[in-house]
């Protein structure tokens, strides 16, 4: 069972716009959100992650919203970049483990046109 | 600083052979994740270390995979009579805390 999905598997948008990522889950003893993103041939780097006491978290031109009801978190870029053209992962973390292994959704392509 | 390495970045095998691949994670980091990724899928958890505890080895797809973490530090995944299925990229991550987990770049093993 995907219990992180992600279910655009890419995206396209013009340099300068806003990118919106999304993802949902289905365990609702996640507490921790991650996002990574991936370049080719490298490991995934992390990105902003938000805890379940909050909605909404902010760094730079990222910012993550996290929707518990409808178990939806996002990932807003503005203004989007070239260099931001990679995968996306969004990754949950489950607080009635003692482990702190992440449960990862398939990935977003995103691709920033100049 | 460093970085979590891995090696070998690339890993060609025939169908039934062993393999072994090999992390150091980052200084001081207690815990140690393997990963895998197969082609078009997100990461799939295997084995979690966390200094001396008994790791946590609820991911591994079969008994053929095993893993040690040596000192604490480096950390060796062993796949046995390797199988066309096991081939994917295995990343291993480190991380002081439970939240913010440090990537290698990975090992893609392909399986002929």
């Amino acid at each position: 069972d995907q219990q992180v999905k992600q279910n655009s598997p890419s995206l396209s948008v013009q340099e300068g716009r806003i990118s919106i990522l999304n993802c949902d889950y289905t365990n609702s003893m996640f507490d921790y959100f991650l996002w990574y993103k991936k370049y080719p041939a490298e490991g995934p780097t992390f990105l902003i992650s938000i805890s379940s006491i909050k909605d909404k978290n902010e760094d730079g031109r990222f910012t993550v919203f996290l929707n518990k009801s409808a178990k939806h978190l996002s990932l807003h870029i503005v203004p989007s970049q070239p260099g931001d053209s990679a995968v996306y992962f969004c990754a949950a973390s489950d607080g009635s483990s003692n482990t702190g292994k992440l449960i990862f959704g398939q990935g977003t392509t995103l691709q920033v046109k100049p | 600083g460093a970085g979590v390495s891995q090696s070998p970045s690339n890993k060609v095998t025939e169908k039934g052979k062993d393999v072994e691949l090999r992390c150091d994670p980052i200084s001081g980091h207690t815990a140690l994740y393997w990963y895998r990724q197969s082609l078009g899928q997100g990461l799939e958890f295997l084995i979690y270390f966390q200094g001396n505890s008994a790791p946590d080895k609820s991911g591994l797809p079969s008994d053929r995979f095993s893993a040690e973490r040596t000192g604490g530090s480096v950390s060796t995944l062993t796949i046995q009579r390797t199988q066309q299925e096991d081939s994917a990229v295995y990343l291993c991550a480190s991380s002081k805390n439970r939240e913010e987990q440090y990537f290698g770049p990975g090992t893609r093993l392909t399986v002929l």
